[in-house]
Protein backbone atom coordinates (compact mmCIF):
# COMPACT_ATOMS: atom_id res chain seq x y z
CA UNK A 1 0.00 0.00 0.00
CA UNK A 2 1.26 3.88 -0.26
CA UNK A 3 3.60 5.20 2.25
CA UNK A 4 5.11 8.75 3.07
CA UNK A 5 8.05 8.54 5.06
CA UNK A 6 9.68 11.61 6.69
CA UNK A 7 11.95 12.30 9.22
CA UNK A 8 10.64 14.05 12.83
CA UNK A 9 12.07 17.00 13.67
CA UNK A 10 14.52 19.58 12.13
CA UNK A 11 15.67 22.48 13.63
CA UNK A 12 17.29 25.64 11.83
CA UNK A 13 18.21 28.94 12.48
CA UNK A 14 15.86 32.16 11.85
CA UNK A 15 16.91 33.39 8.79
CA UNK A 16 18.28 30.22 6.83
CA UNK A 17 16.41 28.06 4.74
CA UNK A 18 14.29 24.70 5.94
CA UNK A 19 14.87 22.10 3.89
CA UNK A 20 12.16 19.21 4.51
CA UNK A 21 12.42 16.41 2.44
CA UNK A 22 9.77 13.35 2.17
CA UNK A 23 9.58 10.12 0.00
CA UNK A 24 6.25 7.69 -1.05
CA UNK A 25 6.04 4.91 -2.65
CA UNK A 26 2.58 5.54 -5.11
CA UNK A 27 3.79 6.01 -8.13
CA UNK A 28 0.49 6.62 -9.27
CA UNK A 29 -0.40 9.62 -7.04
CA UNK A 30 -1.64 12.43 -9.50
CA UNK A 31 -0.58 15.06 -6.69
CA UNK A 32 1.35 15.28 -3.54
CA UNK A 33 1.03 18.11 -0.82
CA UNK A 34 2.61 19.80 2.24
CA UNK A 35 -0.10 20.65 4.95
CA UNK A 36 1.26 22.97 7.91
CA UNK A 37 -0.44 22.22 11.37
CA UNK A 38 0.45 24.93 14.28
CA UNK A 39 0.47 24.00 17.83
CA UNK A 40 -3.88 23.67 18.70
CA UNK A 41 -4.82 23.85 15.30
CA UNK A 42 -5.98 21.70 12.33
CA UNK A 43 -4.11 20.67 9.41
CA UNK A 44 -3.44 23.40 6.85
CA UNK A 45 -3.06 22.95 3.20
CA UNK A 46 0.26 24.94 2.37
CA UNK A 47 0.91 23.91 -1.27
CA UNK A 48 0.56 21.14 -3.79
CA UNK A 49 2.21 20.03 -6.78
CA UNK A 50 0.69 17.92 -9.77
CA UNK A 51 3.21 14.62 -10.31
CA UNK A 52 4.01 15.76 -13.71
CA UNK A 53 5.78 18.97 -12.63
CA UNK A 54 9.24 19.01 -11.49
CA UNK A 55 9.10 22.68 -8.88
CA UNK A 56 6.60 25.20 -7.94
CA UNK A 57 7.65 28.43 -6.28
CA UNK A 58 5.26 30.65 -3.91
CA UNK A 59 6.55 33.12 -2.38
CA UNK A 60 9.24 31.85 0.43
CA UNK A 61 7.95 28.02 -0.26
CA UNK A 62 9.81 26.14 -3.47
CA UNK A 63 8.52 22.46 -3.40
CA UNK A 64 11.09 20.09 -5.90
CA UNK A 65 9.43 16.61 -7.04
CA UNK A 66 12.00 14.03 -8.04
CA UNK A 67 9.30 11.48 -9.54
CA UNK A 68 11.92 9.30 -10.64
CA UNK A 69 13.06 8.91 -6.70
CA UNK A 70 9.72 9.33 -5.31
CA UNK A 71 11.32 12.22 -3.00
CA UNK A 72 9.45 15.26 -2.37
CA UNK A 73 11.70 18.30 -0.45
CA UNK A 74 9.91 21.48 0.52
CA UNK A 75 11.99 24.60 0.91
CA UNK A 76 11.10 27.15 3.25
CA UNK A 77 13.49 30.39 2.47
CA UNK A 78 14.78 33.03 5.32
CA UNK A 79 12.69 31.06 8.31
CA UNK A 80 10.64 33.02 10.65
CA UNK A 81 9.83 32.48 14.04
CA UNK A 82 6.36 31.64 12.90
CA UNK A 83 7.21 29.52 10.72
CA UNK A 84 7.74 26.86 13.82
CA UNK A 85 4.95 24.03 13.20
CA UNK A 86 4.76 20.15 12.00
CA UNK A 87 4.65 19.75 8.45
CA UNK A 88 3.30 16.73 6.66
CA UNK A 89 3.96 15.51 3.77
CA UNK A 90 0.72 13.85 1.85
CA UNK A 91 -0.07 12.01 -1.34
CA UNK A 92 -2.99 11.17 -2.88
CA UNK A 93 -3.94 8.08 -4.07
CA UNK A 94 -3.86 7.01 -7.65
CA UNK A 95 -6.77 6.34 -10.11
CA UNK A 96 -8.90 9.04 -8.94
CA UNK A 97 -9.54 7.53 -5.38
CA UNK A 98 -10.45 10.34 -2.62
CA UNK A 99 -7.88 9.96 -0.11
CA UNK A 100 -4.70 11.30 1.31
CA UNK A 101 -1.95 9.45 2.54
CA UNK A 102 -0.18 11.54 5.28
CA UNK A 103 3.63 11.64 6.99
CA UNK A 104 4.11 11.05 10.38
CA UNK A 105 4.93 15.24 10.73
CA UNK A 106 8.27 16.93 10.37
CA UNK A 107 8.41 19.33 13.53
CA UNK A 108 10.28 22.73 12.41
CA UNK A 109 12.44 24.04 15.23
CA UNK A 110 13.63 27.93 14.87
CA UNK A 111 16.46 28.38 16.95
CA UNK A 112 16.94 32.51 17.61
CA UNK B 1 -13.03 32.88 6.88
CA UNK B 2 -15.66 29.73 6.73
CA UNK B 3 -13.97 26.84 9.08
CA UNK B 4 -14.45 23.31 9.94
CA UNK B 5 -15.38 23.11 13.76
CA UNK B 6 -15.46 20.03 15.59
CA UNK B 7 -17.16 18.89 19.11
CA UNK B 8 -15.67 17.90 21.80
CA UNK B 9 -11.88 19.33 21.48
CA UNK B 10 -11.33 16.83 24.02
CA UNK B 11 -12.91 13.49 25.34
CA UNK B 12 -12.35 10.92 28.03
CA UNK B 13 -14.25 7.83 28.56
CA UNK B 14 -14.40 4.36 29.46
CA UNK B 15 -13.44 1.45 27.31
CA UNK B 16 -16.61 -0.14 25.94
CA UNK B 17 -18.64 2.84 26.04
CA UNK B 18 -19.98 4.78 22.65
CA UNK B 19 -18.31 7.91 21.61
CA UNK B 20 -19.79 10.48 19.05
CA UNK B 21 -17.66 12.94 17.76
CA UNK B 22 -19.04 15.92 15.94
CA UNK B 23 -18.22 18.05 12.90
CA UNK B 24 -19.69 20.99 11.34
CA UNK B 25 -17.96 20.99 8.01
CA UNK B 26 -17.86 24.40 5.28
CA UNK B 27 -21.43 24.99 4.03
CA UNK B 28 -20.87 24.47 0.62
CA UNK B 29 -18.44 21.56 0.90
CA UNK B 30 -19.89 18.50 -0.57
CA UNK B 31 -16.80 16.11 0.58
CA UNK B 32 -16.16 14.98 3.97
CA UNK B 33 -13.98 13.08 5.79
CA UNK B 34 -12.64 11.82 9.01
CA UNK B 35 -8.98 10.76 9.77
CA UNK B 36 -6.98 10.37 12.98
CA UNK B 37 -3.54 10.92 14.60
CA UNK B 38 -2.60 8.14 16.99
CA UNK B 39 0.15 10.15 19.33
CA UNK B 40 3.56 9.81 17.76
CA UNK B 41 2.59 8.05 14.16
CA UNK B 42 0.96 8.91 11.25
CA UNK B 43 -2.13 11.08 10.14
CA UNK B 44 -4.31 7.81 8.87
CA UNK B 45 -7.59 7.99 6.69
CA UNK B 46 -10.25 6.38 7.96
CA UNK B 47 -13.40 7.32 5.86
CA UNK B 48 -14.73 9.75 2.64
CA UNK B 49 -18.46 10.63 2.69
CA UNK B 50 -20.16 11.90 -0.37
CA UNK B 51 -23.54 12.55 -1.50
CA UNK B 52 -25.03 11.05 1.71
CA UNK B 53 -23.04 7.49 1.47
CA UNK B 54 -19.46 6.68 2.22
CA UNK B 55 -17.69 6.77 -0.90
CA UNK B 56 -14.14 5.04 0.37
CA UNK B 57 -13.10 3.86 4.03
CA UNK B 58 -10.21 2.17 5.15
CA UNK B 59 -9.21 -0.59 6.98
CA UNK B 60 -9.29 1.16 10.55
CA UNK B 61 -13.07 1.84 9.55
CA UNK B 62 -14.70 -1.52 10.99
CA UNK B 63 -17.94 -2.10 11.68
CA UNK B 64 -17.49 -0.10 15.44
CA UNK B 65 -17.29 2.64 13.69
CA UNK B 66 -20.18 5.00 11.35
CA UNK B 67 -20.39 7.82 9.95
CA UNK B 68 -23.76 10.11 9.59
CA UNK B 69 -24.91 13.66 8.41
CA UNK B 70 -27.94 13.81 10.17
CA UNK B 71 -29.21 17.45 9.34
CA UNK B 72 -28.03 19.70 6.52
CA UNK B 73 -24.85 21.02 8.55
CA UNK B 74 -23.52 18.02 10.87
CA UNK B 75 -20.97 15.05 9.99
CA UNK B 76 -20.73 12.77 12.86
CA UNK B 77 -18.32 9.85 13.96
CA UNK B 78 -19.61 7.39 15.86
CA UNK B 79 -17.26 4.63 17.95
CA UNK B 80 -19.62 2.09 18.89
CA UNK B 81 -17.33 0.43 21.97
CA UNK B 82 -14.24 2.07 22.29
CA UNK B 83 -10.93 0.29 22.83
CA UNK B 84 -7.69 1.68 24.44
CA UNK B 85 -6.34 1.89 20.93
CA UNK B 86 -8.87 4.09 19.44
CA UNK B 87 -7.25 6.81 21.61
CA UNK B 88 -6.57 9.19 19.31
CA UNK B 89 -6.89 12.77 17.84
CA UNK B 90 -9.49 12.70 15.12
CA UNK B 91 -9.87 15.16 12.52
CA UNK B 92 -13.01 15.49 10.71
CA UNK B 93 -11.89 17.57 6.92
CA UNK B 94 -14.39 18.59 4.06
CA UNK B 95 -13.48 19.44 0.79
CA UNK B 96 -15.54 21.46 -2.23
CA UNK B 97 -14.15 18.89 -4.81
CA UNK B 98 -13.17 16.11 -3.45
CA UNK B 99 -8.99 15.04 -3.34
CA UNK B 100 -9.66 13.36 -6.79
CA UNK B 101 -9.64 16.58 -8.40
CA UNK B 102 -7.27 18.51 -6.27
CA UNK B 103 -9.69 20.09 -3.82
CA UNK B 104 -8.19 20.91 -1.17
CA UNK B 105 -9.33 19.79 2.32
CA UNK B 106 -9.91 21.91 4.94
CA UNK B 107 -9.61 20.35 8.49
CA UNK B 108 -10.72 20.94 12.06
CA UNK B 109 -8.84 21.30 15.06
CA UNK B 110 -9.23 17.39 15.96
CA UNK B 111 -11.15 16.19 18.70
CA UNK B 112 -8.70 14.06 21.31
CA UNK B 113 -10.40 10.95 22.52
CA UNK B 114 -8.92 9.55 25.17
CA UNK B 115 -10.04 5.79 26.06
CA UNK B 116 -9.22 4.09 30.08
Amino acid sequence: GEDVEQSLFLSVREGDSSVINCTYTDSSSTYLYWYKQEPGAGLQLLTYIFSNMDMKQDQRLTVLLNKKDKHLSLRIADTQTGDSAIYFCAESWGGGADGLTFGKGTHLIIQP
Amino acid sequence: EPEVTQTPSHQVTQMGQEVILRCVPISNHLYFYWYRQILGQKVEFLVSFYNNEISEKSEIFDDQFSVERPDGSNFTLKIRSTKLEDSAMYFCASSPQGVGNTGELFFGEGSRLTVL
